[in-house]
């Protein structure tokens, strides 16, 4: 059974960062591309971010409200996906959800719980 | 990038009735579209996948179609679970991006 446990969300100061963690399990995770999506309060579902799986050369893409801001990150060896979040805004709270999806990104298929952010003063 | 427009955004409907949401792409995403289901507190699951592919272990209720820009999901005959927020998101291009939802409700 694949299992997405997110960590580190909580309540940060506009322009402060915060690095939330996804922890898997069930899955290869090594060979696995993974996902960030978020969602803010009462809104629909934002695209963040990926990773390739390390094969495929681990790197990175980003939306464009986060790129520059935002750094999607891995330990194979830990099985743990990261998100490093600097330079926070307020229009940055939202439920942050991993997701494992499959090569060239083509769906997301397992999620986890969410990690809430909230950017306040 | 590619915008996704669902219809309608919120639908009343009875257990039993069928249902159809529709997605449009702002530009032609062949059939690289998906389908979530999200209910509230949790995290969305995904039902169809490259347009009309049902997701191992969703109940055969569900459906999807269509290519290019226009985009269809039903549910042929709603049970009480069914009573949800619907997505679609395009995967032919980045950023990757969903449409705003359809809340899909009890009549």
């Amino acid at each position: 059974e694949v299992q997405l446990v997110e960590s580190g969300g909580g309540l940060v100061k506009p322009g402060g960062s915060l690095t939330l963690s996804c922890a898997a399990s069930g899955v290869t995770f090594a060979d696995t591309w993974m996902s960030w999506v978020r969602q803010a309060p009462g809104k629909g579902l934002e695209w963040v971010g990926r990773i390739k799986s390390t094969p495929d050369d681990g790197t990175t893409e980003y939306a464009a409200p986060v790129q520059g801001r935002f750094t999607i990150s891995r330990d194979d060896s830990k099985h743990t996906l990261f998100l490093q979040m600097n330079s926070l805004r307020i229009e940055d709270t939202a439920v942050y959800y991993c997701t494992t999806t499959v090569r060239w990104e083509l769906r997301f298929e397992y999620w986890g719980q969410g990690a809430p952010v909230t950017v306040s003063s | 990038d590619i915008q996704m427009t669902q219809s309608p955004s919120s639908l009343s409907a009875s257990v039993g009735d069928r249902v159809t949401i529709s997605c449009r792409a702002s530009r032609s995403v062949t059939y690289y579209v998906n389908w979530y289901q999200q209910k509230p507190g949790n995290a969305p699951k995904l039902l169809i996948h490259a347009a009309s592919i049902l997701y191992s272990g969703v109940p055969s209720r569900f459906s999807g179609s269509g290519s290019g820009t226009e985009f269809t999901l039903t549910i042929s005959h709603l049970e009480p679970e069914d009573f949800a927020t619907y997505y679609c998101q395009q995967s032919y291009s980045l950023p990757r991006t969903f449409g705003q939802g359809t809340k899909l409700e009890i009549k």
